[in-house]
C-alpha cells in the first residue's frame, strides 16, 4: 500500500494562466504532504511543508502567493501556480508521509508543466 | 541546500554485474533513505536504514551505513536493465522538521542488457 496519486500528469497552458495540482493519498491518511519542484536532470527542491488543517510551511526563495497550497483533508492537497509565466515550467512532484517514526515518503507520479 | 552527496554521478554496467553507489552527508540523521527515478516518473521509496542499523537487505538490494563516517552505500546485486533509473539518497536530519528530507543530487545508473 501507500499509493498516492497526482493529477494531471501533464499540462501547458498560456502564460497568466492560474494552473492546479491535485495530490491525493489513496490508500493511508498523510498528515503531511510536500511539494517539489525538479529541473531536469536535478535533484528534489523543496517548495514548501503541507500540514492537514494548517498553513503551509514554504522554503525560503519559493512565493507563497505565486504557489499558493492548500490540504483540506488527509488525503488531498493542492498547489495552483497562479499567473504562470514560462520560467514556472517544471516537473512538479508531491509526497505524502503517515504519521509516525521512521516513515518514507510516498510519491505521486509528478506532473510536467509547461508555460507558452 | 542538498545535504546529500552521491557519488558516481552516473554509472554504467552490463546486465547481470553489481552496482554500488555511495552517499555522503554532513549532519546528524534519524535515517537515511534510497529512492529510485525512473525518467519523467516520480520517486518510488527503496530502503530505510535507521540510525542505530548498519545494513539492511531488501531482495537485490544491499544498503550499509556508517554515522562515524556519515556516509551510505546501495549495492544493487545482479543488474537486470529495469535496474535503469536516477537513485537518490535522502537524509530525515536529528532536530528537523518532521519527515523532512534533504535530497542528494543522484546517481544515473544505465544497465546495458
Amino acid at each position: 500500500g501507500a499509493v498516492v496519486s497526482q493529477h494531471p500528469s501533464w499540462v501547458i497552458c498560456k502564460s497568466g494562466t492560474s494552473v492546479k495540482i491535485e495530490c491525493r493519498s489513496l490508500d493511508f491518511q498523510a498528515t503531511t504532504m510536500f511539494w517539489y519542484r525538479q529541473f531536469p536532470k536535478q535533484s528534489l527542491m523543496l517548495m514548501a511543508t503541507s500540514n492537514e488543517g494548517s498553513k503551509a510551511t514554504y522554503e525560503q526563495g519559493v512565493e507563497k502567493d505565486k504557489f499558493l497550497i492548500n490540504h483540506a483533508s488527509l488525503t488531498l492537497s493542492t498547489l495552483t501556480v497562479t499567473s504562470a509565466h514560462p520560467e514556472d515550467s517544471s516537473f512538479y512532484i508531491c509526497s505524502g508521509v503517515r504519521q509516525g517514526a521512521n516513515q518514507p515518503q510516498h510519491f505521486g507520479d509528478g506532473t510536467r508543466l509547461s508555460i507558452l | 541546500s542538498q545535504q546529500g552527496e552521491e557519488d558516481p554521478q552516473a554509472l554504467s554496467i552490463q546486465e547481470g554485474e553489481n552496482a554500488t553507489m555511495n552517499c555522503s552527508y554532513k549532519t546528524s540523521i534519524n535515517n537515511l533513505q534510497w529512492y529510485r527515478q525512473n525518467s519523467g516518473r516520480g520517486l518510488v521509496h527503496l530502503i530505510l536504514i535507521r540510525s542505530n542499523e548498519r545494513e539492511k537487505h531488501s531482495g537485490r538490494l544491499r544498503v550499509t551505513l556508517d554515522t562515524s563516517k556519515k556516509s551510505s552505500s546501495l549495492l544493487i546485486t545482479a543488474s537486470r536493465a529495469a535496474d535503469t533509473a536516477s537513485y537518490f539518497c535522502a537524509t530525515d536530519a536529528t532536530g528537523g522538521s518532521n519527515y523532512k528530507l534533504t535530497f542528494g543530487k543522484g546517481t544515473l545508473l544505465t544497465v546495458n542488457p
